[in-house]
C-alpha cells in the first residue's frame, strides 16, 4: 500500500509566519504534488517536483515555494503566510505503475 | 480556463438507489480519466478509472463510462450506501503525470 504522510493534520499560523508543511512518501515515487483545496474551486495545482532538487510551478505558485532535498519527502513553503492562504493542503505522489497519483490526509491550515 | 468540468455541485439520492456522476472535458489530448472520493478533513482516495482505449471500467459497485466523441464520462453507483456520501473530484490526464481535476460533486445518500 503506497502511503504518504503529512507534518499536520491542523496548523493555525499568524499573518506574517513563516509556514513548512511536510510531505512524505514510502514508495520511492520521483513524482510529487502539492495543492490546495477551496470550497467550490476543486483542487488546484501548487507546485510538483518530477526528482530531486527538480521543481516546476503549477497553477497557482504566487506564494509559495517549494523544497525536494530527498526523493521521499516534498516540503511547501509558505513565506510570509497571508489569511487568503486559509486552505486544505494535499501533497500526492505519483506512481508510474499504476498511473495514479495518491493523496496523504491532508493539512488543514488557518491563518490569522 | 477549467479543461474538466463536472456540473451539479451536489446530488442527494436514496440508499439503494443510482447515483450518476458527469464528468466533460475539454483537452482532446486527456487520455486517462480518474475518479476520486473526499470524506471530509481527509485526502482524496483513487476510487475509479479509465483509459481512452476503453468505454467502461466496472469495479464493484462503480462503473465509469468514457464517450470520447462527446468527451464525456460518468461515474456510476450502484446501489448507492450512507458511506457514499462524500465529494467525488473527475481528473484526467494527458500522459505527463499531471492530473486536471474537477471542481468536485457532493453526494449525499439518504438512508
Amino acid at each position: 500500500d503506497v502511503k504518504v504522510t503529512q507534518s499536520s493534520r491542523y496548523l493555525v499560523k499568524r499573518t506574517g509566519e513563516k509556514v513548512f508543511l511536510e510531505c512524505v512518501q514510502d514508495m520511492d515515487h520521483e513524482n510529487m504534488f502539492w495543492y490546495r483545496q477551496d470550497p467550490g474551486l476543486g483542487l488546484r495545482l501548487i507546485y510538483f517536483s518530477y526528482d530531486v532538487k527538480m521543481k516546476e510551478k503549477g497553477d497557482i505558485p504566487e506564494g509559495y515555494s517549494v523544497s525536494r532535498e530527498k526523493k521521499e519527502r516534498f516540503s511547501l513553503i509558505l513565506e510570509s503566510a497571508s489569511t487568503n492562504q486559509t486552505s486544505m493542503y494535499l501533497c500526492a505522489s505519483y506512481s508510474g505503475y499504476t498511473d495514479t497519483q495518491y493523496f496523504g490526509p491532508g493539512t488543514r491550515l488557518t491563518v490569522l | 480556463d477549467q479543461q474538466v468540468k463536472q456540473n451539479s455541485p451536489s446530488l442527494s439520492v436514496q440508499e439503494g438507489r443510482i447515483s450518476i456522476l458527469n464528468c466533460d472535458y475539454t483537452n482532446s489530448m486527456f487520455d486517462y480519466f480518474l475518479w476520486y472520493k473526499k470524506y471530509p478533513a481527509e485526502g482524496p482516495t483513487f476510487l475509479i478509472s479509465i483509459s481512452s482505449i476503453k468505454d467502461k471500467n466496472e469495479d464493484g459497485r462503480f462503473t465509469v463510462f468514457l464517450n470520447k466523441s462527446a468527451k464525456h464520462l460518468s461515474l456510476h453507483i450502484v446501489p448507492s450506501q450512507p458511506g457514499d456520501s462524500a465529494v467525488y473530484f473527475c481528473a484526467a490526464s494527458d500522459g505527463n503525470n499531471r492530473l486536471a481535476f474537477g471542481k468536485g460533486n457532493q453526494v449525499v445518500v439518504i438512508p
